[in-house]
C-alpha cells in the first residue's frame, strides 16, 4: 500500500539555520502531497501542498517541491526561528480522499 | 467560527467502560475522517466516511466502531476500553476541491 517515510527526529537547529526535512514516498499513483504542522496542543494545520510533479508548494517561508523521479518531497527553509518549532507530517492523498502520514519530525529552534 | 469541533477534549476510562467521541463540522464535507496519533507513529487512520450514511474501515480500526446518520456529524465509539486504545484522537474533514480541516484533538486515557 501507499506510504510515507520522513527524516526521524527530534531535530534541533540555531535560529536563522537553514532546515531540511526529507520526506519520500510510496505510492501506485500520481498523488498529491502535503506538509501538515502540529503546535504544541492544537490539530494539524495544512502548512503547503503541491498537486503533480514538480510543482512547488510554499508557506511562510517554507517550500518543498514533488519530486517524481525521486519520490520526494523535502521541506525547506531557509531561516527558522523559535516559533517554527513544532511537529512536521509529510502526507500524501489518492483515492477515496485518504490522507497517509509519515510518523513525524519533531522540530526545536533554540534562540 | 467555521471548523471541526471535537468532544470531548480530555477524558479518562477504566477499562472496560465505554464512550463515543462527537465530532462535528460545519463547512458541509463530504468526507470525514478519525485519526489516531500515538508517539512515534504518525497519525493512523481508524475509520472514515465518504458522505452520510457511509462508513469504511481503515488502517487499525479493530476495537472502534463508527456512524455517520448526520453529513455534519462522525461519531467514534470504543465499546470496551482497553489500555491500547490511550491515545490522542484526531477527527478531519475534507471536501475535493479543499485540504483537510482538522479539529483540535481528544485526549484518551485508559486505566
Amino acid at each position: 500500500g501507499d506510504s510515507v517515510t520522513q527524516m526521524e527526529g527530534p531535530v534541533t537547529l540555531s535560529e536563522e539555520a537553514f532546515l531540511t526535512i526529507n520526506c519520500t514516498y510510496t505510492a501506485t499513483g500520481y498523488p498529491s502531497l502535503f506538509w501538515y504542522v502540529q503546535y504544541p496542543g492544537e490539530g494539524l494545520q495544512l502548512l503547503l501542498k503541491a498537486t503533480k510533479a514538480d510543482d512547488k508548494g510554499s508557506n511562510k517561508g517554507f517550500e518543498a517541491t514533488y519530486r517524481k523521479e525521486t519520490t520526494s518531497f523535502h521541506l525547506e527553509k531557509g531561516s527558522v526561528q523559535v516559533s517554527d518549532s513544532a511537529v512536521y507530517f509529510c502526507a500524501l492523498r489518492q483515492g477515496a480522499q485518504k490522507l497517509v502520514f509519515g510518523q513525524g519530525t519533531r522540530l526545536t529552534i533554540n534562540p | 467560527n467555521a471548523g471541526v469541533t471535537q468532544t470531548p477534549k480530555f477524558r479518562v476510562l477504566k477499562t472496560g467502560q465505554s464512550m463515543t467521541l462527537l465530532c462535528a463540522q460545519d463547512m458541509n464535507h463530504e468526507y470525514m475522517y478519525w485519526y489516531r496519533q500515538d508517539p512515534g507513529m504518525g497519525l493512523r487512520l481508524i475509520h472514515y466516511s465518504v458522505g452520510e450514511g457511509t462508513t469504511a474501515k481503515g488502517e487499525v480500526p479493530d476495537g472502534y466502531n463508527v456512524s455517520r446518520l448526520k453529513k455534519q456529524n462522525f461519531l467514534l465509539g470504543l465499546e470496551s476500553a482497553a489500555p491500547s486504545q490511550t491515545s490522542v484522537y484526531f477527527c478531519a474533514s475534507t471536501s475535493r476541491t479543499f485540504g483537510y480541516t482538522f479539529g483540535s484533538g481528544t485526549r484518551l486515557t485508559v486505566v
